[in-house]
C-alpha cells in the first residue's frame, strides 16, 4: 500500500500570499488530520476531517481552514500569510480516526518571506 | 488547557548508553499515551500506553505508563547512532463531541554520537 502523499514538498511564499496544500491518505482511510510543527510550538493540531466533514479543530486563527473530498484526499489552506505561518505542516490519515492508528505524510515545508 | 510536557528538550550521548525520556501530561478525557520517532519529517509510531504499571516493549526501547502520577517514561538501553531523532509524546484524549485529538509535547532531540 502507497502510504500517506503530501504536495508539495517544499514552498516558499511572500507574506500577505494564500497557499493551499494537499493531502492523499492511504487507500481506504477516510481520516485525514493536519499538524503544524515549529521549533518553537512543537507538533500542534490543526483539523480532522472525517468523510468529508470536520469532525474536529484546533486553536487556530480563521486564515487556516480545510476540506476533504469524497475521495478523502484533503486540502489545506492558509490565507493572508503571515512570517509566523512558516513551518512544516504534516497530515496524518487513518481509517476510523482513531488517533493511535495515524499514518503520517512526509510533510509540506513551507517558507513565508 | 491540555498540556504534554517532554523533558529534557534535547540530549547527546554515546553510543551504548542507556536514555530515558520524560512525558508528563494534564490532559481531560484521557485515552491514551503514544510514542513516535521522528527523523526526517513523517513520525512513525512506537507504542501505544493505556494501562498503568504495563510496559510496552520492542527490542531496546521500552516505555511505561504511570497514571496516578500522570507521566510516561520511554527508555532505549545500547544506544545506536540509528536512535538519533527527535522522540515525540502524544495523549489521545477524548473531546466534547465524542471524536479523539491528538495533543503533543515539544519532543525531545536525541543525538547519539559513535
Amino acid at each position: 500500500k502507497a502510504g500517506v502523499t503530501q504536495t508539495p514538498r517544499y514552498l516558499i511564499k511572500t507574506r500577505g500570499q494564500q497557499v493551499t496544500l494537499s493531502c492523499s491518505p492511504i487507500s481506504g482511510h477516510r481520516s485525514v488530520s493536519w499538524y503544524q510543527q515549529t521549533p518553537g510550538q512543537g507538533l500542534q493540531f490543526l483539523f480532522e476531517y472525517f468523510s468529508e466533514t470536520q469532525r474536529n479543530k484546533g486553536n487556530f486563527p480563521g486564515r487556516f481552514s480545510g476540506r476533504q473530498f469524497s475521495n478523502s484526499r484533503s486540502e489545506m489552506n492558509v490565507s493572508t500569510l503571515e512570517l509566523g505561518d512558516s513551518a512544516l505542516y504534516l497530515c496524518a490519515s487513518s481509517s476510523s480516526g482513531t488517533s493511535f492508528k495515524q499514518y503520517f505524510g512526509p510533510g509540506t515545508r513551507l517558507t513565508v518571506t | 488547557e491540555d498540556k504534554v510536557v517532554q523533558s529534557p528538550l534535547s540530549l547527546v550521548v554515546h553510543e551504548g548508553d542507556t536514555v530515558t525520556l520524560n512525558c508528563s501530561y494534564e490532559v481531560t478525557n484521557f485515552r491514551s499515551l503514544l510514542w513516535y520517532k521522528q527523523e526526517k519529517k513523517a513520525p512513525t509510531f512506537l507504542f501505544m500506553l493505556t494501562s498503568s504499571g504495563i510496559e510496552k516493549k520492542s527490542g531496546r526501547l521500552s516505555s511505561i505508563l504511570d497514571k496516578k502520577e500522570l507521566f510516561s517514561i520511554l527508555n532505549i538501553t545500547a544506544t545506536q547512532t540509528g536512535d538519533s531523532a527527535v522522540y515525540l509524546c502524544a495523549v489521545d484524549r477524548l473531546t466534547q463531541g465524542g471524536s479523539e485529538k491528538l495533543v503533543f509535547g515539544k519532543g525531545t532531540k536525541l543525538t547519539v554520537n559513535p
